[in-house]
C-alpha cells in the first residue's frame, strides 16, 4: 500500500540551529514527492517538490530535501532556523505518468517548535 | 502565481443547516480538484476528487449525499455540506493541480482552508 511515514511528531529546535526532518514514503514505483508547510489555521504552502533529475531539491525559505532512492526517503533540511519556521511540516507523494489526478497521500505531519 | 482561494475562511452555522465553500483557482486552469478534510493535529484526509464537467469521485466512508461537490467551470469547485451537524466542524481545504506542460508532472496548489463549527 502507498503510504508516507513522519517519525518524528514534535520537534524542538533552538533558533539558529540545523533542522532535519524525515521523511520515508512506500510507493509503487518513483513518485513524485512534496514538502508542505502549514501555518497555525491555514492552508499548506508548497516548500519544494522532486519530480526527476537532480536528487538534491531547493526550495523556498532555505530550505531543501535530499531524495534517496535507495532509502525511500526524502528528508527536508535547513541549515539554521528562524522562528518564524515554527509551523507544521507535511510530506507528501503524489502521481507518477499516467496516474494525473491521483491525489497526494500525506503523511501525519511533524510540528516544529522554535526556541530561543 | 498558482493562487487558489477559497470562500469563505471561516463559517459558524446552526444544526441542520447547509453551508457552501468555494475553491477558485485564480490565475490558472484546474481540470481537476480535491477536498480534504483535517481535524485538530491531524493529517489531511482525502474526502473526494473532482473533476470539472463531471461527478466527483469519493472516498470510501464519505458521504456523497452530504457533502456534494459541483465543479462547473475549470476555475471553480464548490463544497455544500448538507443538513451540517457539529461532528461536521472541521478544517477543509481544496487543492487544485496545475497540469505541466507536457502533461506529466502536475502539482496541487491549496487553498487557505476554511473553518467550518457547526452549533
Amino acid at each position: 500500500a502507498q503510504s508516507v511515514t513522519q517519525p518524528d511528531i514534535h520537534i524542538t529546535v533552538s533558533e539558529g540551529a540545523s533542522l532535519e526532518l524525515r521523511c520515508n514514503y512506500s510507493y509503487g514505483a518513483t513518485p513524485y514527492l512534496f514538502w508542505y508547510v502549514q501555518s497555525p489555521g491555514q492552508g499548506l504552502q508548497l516548500l519544494l517538490k522532486y519530480f526527476s533529475g537532480d536528487t538534491l531539491v531547493q526550495g523556498i525559505k532555505g530550505f531543501e530535501a535530499e531524495f534517496k532512492r535507495s532509502q525511500s526517503s526524502f528528508n527536508l533540511r535547513k541549515p539554521s532556523v528562524h522562528w518564524s519556521d515554527a509551523a507544521e511540516y507535511f510530506c507528501a507523494v503524489g502521481p507518477t505518468l499516467g496516474q494525473a489526478g491521483t491525489a497526494l497521500i500525506f503523511g501525519k505531519g511533524t510540528t516544529l517548535s522554535v526556541s530561543s | 502565481g498558482a493562487v487558489v482561494s477559497q470562500h469563505p475562511s471561516r463559517v459558524i452555522c446552526k444544526s441542520g443547516t447547509s453551508v457552501k465553500i468555494e475553491c477558485r483557482s485564480l490565475d490558472f486552469q484546474a481540470t481537476t480538484m480535491f477536498w480534504y478534510r483535517q481535524f485538530p493535529k491531524q493529517s489531511l484526509m482525502l474526502m473526494a476528487t473532482s473533476n470539472e464537467g463531471s461527478k466527483a469521485t469519493y472516498e470510501q466512508g464519505v458521504e456523497k449525499d452530504k457533502f456534494l461537490i459541483n465543479h462547473a467551470s475549470l476555475t471553480l469547485s464548490t463544497l455544500t455540506v448538507t443538513s451540517a451537524h457539529p461532528e461536521d466542524s472541521s478544517f477543509y481545504i481544496c487543492s487544485a493541480r496545475l497540469a505541466g506542460g507536457t502533461g506529466i508532472t502536475d502539482t496541487q496548489y491549496f487553498g487557505p482552508g476554511t473553518r467550518l463549527t457547526v452549533l
